[in-house]
């Protein structure tokens, strides 16, 4: 089946140490987006790729950044994780239109954790 | 003012009942609105989506649009315990980017 895979599911960091989130999808969909959810809040975009252009949400912090080397697959990296970085982080992914109206299909989420 | 408002509920209906999930938004320019389930613990599962005023239908589920109002409703025919869940409204905004509500936190009795 098609689907969108974030690994790992579960991720515990010590604060200030640098961690990276993984995303693969085999939707073959040139959009792919990074959320932060936390508990009992909306999802936050934090950036978006469409095919290699790399799109930062204002607010995003300096913090966070993205890697996407090919279709498939796309990172988040959290440079200097702080204890309000604890949250569930969401990929997902839409199909091609430029209008970027497309449903998004999200990966189960990684759950990080700041000791 | 919040670009996507929900009431987080909780919402309790029996089951078998109608679900009347509701949200208002502040962008007029919106052309594009899905609703979304999130388990607890999960990740958002699309549910729905609309493009045009009116309703849209699938199942036990029915989207309502009301570009005019600013409003976007789901019903959930014949509710089961497991349609409990969170459910987020979003909205394209434009470009790329997809603005959700905090969500409506749905509990069916069975």
């Amino acid at each position: 089946d098609a689907m969108v895979i974030q690994n790992p599911r579960y991720q515990v960091t010590q604060f200030g140490k640098p961690v990276t989130l993984s995303c693969s999808q085999t939707l073959n969909h040139n959009v792919m987006y990074w959320y932060q959810q936390k508990s009992s809040q909306a999802p936050k975009l934090l950036f978006h790729y469409y095919d290699k252009d790399f799109n930062n949400e204002a607010d995003t912090p300096d913090n966070f950044q993205s890697r996407r080397p090919n279709t498939s697959f796309c990172f988040l990296d959290i440079r200097s994780p702080g204890l309000g970085d604890a949250a569930m982080y969401l990929c997902a992914t839409s199909g091609g239109t430029t209008r970027g109206n497309q449903p998004q299909h999200f990966g189960d989420g990684t759950r990080l954790s700041i000791l | 003012q919040k670009e996507v408002e929900q009431n987080s509920g909780p919402l309790s209906v029996p089951e078998g009942a109608i679900a009347s999930l509701n949200c208002t938004y502040s962008d007029r320019g919106s052309q594009s609105f899905f609703w979304y389930r999130q388990y607890s613990g999960k990740s958002p599962e699309l549910i729905m989506f609309i493009y045009s005023n009116g309703d849209k239908e699938d199942g036990r589920f029915t989207a309502q649009l009301n570009k005019a109002s600013q409003y976007v409703s789901l019903l959930i025919r014949d509710s089961q315990p497991s349609d409990s869940a969170t459910y987020l409204c979003a909205l394209h905004t434009g470009g790329f980017k997809t603005i959700f509500g905090a969500g409506t936190r749905l509990f069916v009795k069975a």
